[in-house]
């Protein structure tokens, strides 16, 4: 199936570093999600993207979908403690357009 | 809005017993429920999608007679692991998807830690 390769595995940054991380596959997705996955708990979805090209904002956050359709980047500006989690990227597969498959996940770690 | 519970948030059961994990969506209606499996330090994978009056679909892998789901209402979802192994040990997460919504629009539960002894 369709598989997404994120990079890098973890980050270990200061408060106040930007932040970026980004999520390639071999096959072409039509939408990409970003996800931030805190201990112990469900993902809470961050920016969805739908078209190439696209770069949406979402307070520090900014994302892009790639021109090639076959990835996406996530970007954390001035970062802070509560940044810290696991970030996912992930799409529906082709073929199976409610589904999801999600990336491998970035862990952040924030030092105060 | 949109929230998603799981209960319980934690169980711990011996080997042979079955576990049943119950995914509500709290104010919305959900036809589809998703159910993924998450081990340490990795992914989520899904292992079927749910939907309400009718039999789940399960990924390539999932034995459907181990992992028994039930979506008897718009609401509420169930997943019962069957004669758990330690093997399954795992973080079973559910999401709901409202009515019309789109695939961006999985509303994820907060998890359920299963320890099987």
């Amino acid at each position: 199936g369709q598989q997404l390769n994120q990079s890098p595995q973890s980050m270990f940054i200061q408060e106040g570093e930007d932040v970026s991380m980004n999520c390639t596959s071999s096959s072409i997705f039509n939408t990409w999600l970003w996800y931030k996955q805190d201990p112990g708990e469900g993902p809470v979805l961050l920016i969805a993207l739908y078209k190439a090209g696209e770069l949406t904002s979402n307070g520090r956050l900014t994302a892009q979908f790639g021109i090639t359709r076959k990835d996406s980047f996530l970007n954390i500006s001035a970062s802070i403690p509560s940044d810290v989690g696991i970030y996912f990227c992930a799409g529906p597969p082709q073929g199976g357009s409610e589904k999801l498959v999600f990336g491998k996940g970035t862990k952040l770690t924030v030092n105060p | 809005g949109a929230v998603v519970s799981q209960h319980p948030s934690w169980v711990i059961c011996k080997s042979g017993t079955s576990v049943k994990i119950e995914c509500r969506s709290l104010d919305f209606q959900a036809t589809t429920m998703f159910w993924y499996r998450q081990f340490p330090k990795q992914s989520l994978m899904l292992m079927a999608t749910s939907n309400e009056g009718s039999k789940a679909t399960y990924e390539q892998g999932v034995e459907k007679d181990k992992f028994l789901i039930n979506h008897a209402s718009l609401t509420l979802s169930t997943l019962t692991v069957t004669s758990a192994h330690p093997e399954d040990s795992s973080f079973y997460i559910c999401s709901a998807r409202p009515l019309a919504g789109g695939v961006d629009t999985q509303y994820f539960g907060p998890g359920t830690r299963l320890t099987v002894l």
